[in-house]
């Protein structure tokens, strides 16, 4: 049971570029979410996904797209990488009707 | 919109001391819970604690123990008898299946 998992675990982009990051839980948790934190801001939601199907934003969506690819799997890409995009970016997923969240280890990525 | 509110940026603790985090919120909901978490060096997010706030009762795992106040919309975490592994960053959280984080104290423990 490897939990939450993330990958990469840093990354360098030039401006400009396109990445994806990807996101696996093995739990069967139905809800997942893409955070991003950066100093002083604590954690950002940016979008989630409540369950298999959907995908909503959050706080920060603008320049990310997400796609939630079947229960175990929710990718968060970067059409065209900006140097405000540097940042740490958490995967976390809940269980249904519970609100814990666990968190994957986190990428960082640094667009120059 | 930041809805969660940690004032203290740091905090320092001498080891076996208490030490006490403050978090406030701002909500119009009645039922929702409340979390902290641990982030140490290595990045990883840990769940410290958490607190239902239908529930009066205070919750407490170990040493770490709340004082979870609704009609204050506060919720701070004690840390108690502190050890060196205590020290990182700890964020506050509300909601239910979104959850909103305050900025973070960072705990320094003093050997």
């Amino acid at each position: 049971n490897a939990g939450v998992t993330q990958t990469p675990k840093f990354q360098v982009l030039k401006t400009g570029q396109s990445m994806t990051l990807q996101c696996a839980q093995d739990m069967n948790h139905n809800s997942m979410y893409w955070y991003r934190q950066d100093p002083g801001m604590g954690l950002r939601l940016i979008y989630y996904s409540a369950s298999e199907g959907t995908t909503d934003k959050g706080e920060v969506p603008n320049g990310y797209n997400v796609s939630r690819l079947n229960k175990r799997e929710f990718s968060l890409r970067l059409e065209s990488a900006a140097p405000s995009q540097t940042s740490v970016y958490f995967c976390a997923s809940t269980p249904k009707n519970y609100y814990e969240q666990y968190f994957g280890p986190g990428t960082r990525l640094t667009v120059t | 919109a930041q809805t969660v509110t940690q004032s203290q940026p740091e905090m320092s603790v001498q080891e076996a001391e208490t030490v006490t985090l403050s978090c406030t919120y701002d909500t119009s909901e009645s039922d929702y819970y409340l979390f902290w978490y641990k982030q140490p060096p290595s990045r990883q997010m840990i769940l410290v604690i958490r607190q239902e706030a239908y529930k009066q009762q205070n919750a407490t795992e170990n040493r770490f123990s709340v004082n979870f106040q609704k009609a204050a919309k506060s919720f701070s975490l004690k840390i108690s008898d502190s050890q060196l592994g205590d020290a990182a960053m700890y964020f506050c959280a509300y909601g239910d299946y979104k959850l909103s984080f305050g900025a973070g104290t960072t705990v320094t423990v003093r050997a």
